[in-house]
């Protein structure tokens, strides 16, 4: 069982350029997240999903996009790089349920700079 | 909203040594505590929860954590660490009525345990 897979594993952009993050799930989880990581900083929701088709903003949304259009996949979409971007990039999944937030499964990140 | 806040950036300590990491939380209502641990270049991956019932919650790798409601705290302990223990660790908050959170955590800052032979 894969999980949550993140592609890249690392990329380095240029200050305008547009770039996509791919996440994936197995699970068949219908919450799906992308957190930022920046040290010393913790995590920062910045997009979430809770089934295909429905998104909404996090705590930090400005600059990023997002869709969900299958169960399975969630990318981020970058669409004018800025160095404030520079960050690891996680993506997590959880079933979601009525009663009790699920925990989070995460991926193994994206680490990404932008100069 | 809800803050997190981890009052130790770093915690070195020696192996087979006790240690506890601090956590401290602000939320005006119910609330839903994990905890979350990352090795180096990997994702984060739940050590324990606390969603309801008893206070003091086991975790993986024998740590465990106490929910105390009137100090807004939610520590981590283990007895005597490893060297495998070596790694960052997250303290989380989600907070709502049952479901309506969906799931969205708050994170401390983050505390990085480092074990010495």
């Amino acid at each position: 069982n894969a999980g949550v897979t993140q592609t890249p594993k690392f990329r380095i952009l240029k200050i305008g350029q547009s770039m996509t993050l791919q996440c994936t799930q197995d699970m068949n989880h219908n919450y799906m997240y992308w957190y930022r990581q920046d040290p010393g900083m913790g995590l920062k929701l910045i997009y979430y999903s809770v089934g295909a088709g429905i998104t909404d903003k996090g705590e930090v949304p400005n600059g990023y996009n997002v869709s969900r259009s299958t169960t399975e996949d969630f990318p981020l979409r970058l669409e004018l790089a800025a160095p404030s971007q520079t960050s690891v990039y996680f993506c997590a999944s959880s079933e979601g349920t009525s009663i009790f937030p699920s925990p989070l499964h995460f991926g193994n990140g994206t680490r990404l700079t932008v100069t | 909203a809800q803050s997190v806040t981890q009052l130790d950036s770093q915690v070195p300590v020696f192996e087979e040594a006790p240690v506890e990491l601090r956590c401290n939380y602000s939320s005006s209502v119910s609330v839903y505590l994990f905890w979350y641990v990352q090795y180096p270049n990997q994702g984060l991956q739940l050590l324990l929860k606390y969603l309801s019932g008893s206070t003091l919650v086991k975790g993986i790798n024998g740590f465990e954590a106490e929910f105390n409601k009137s100090q807004t705290s939610f520590h981590l302990r283990k007895p005597s660490v490893h060297i495998s223990d070596t790694a960052e660790y997250f303290c989380a908050v989600s907070v709502g009525l049952g479901g309506t959170s969906y799931g969205k955590l708050t994170f401390g800052q983050g505390t990085i345990l480092t074990v010495h032979p």
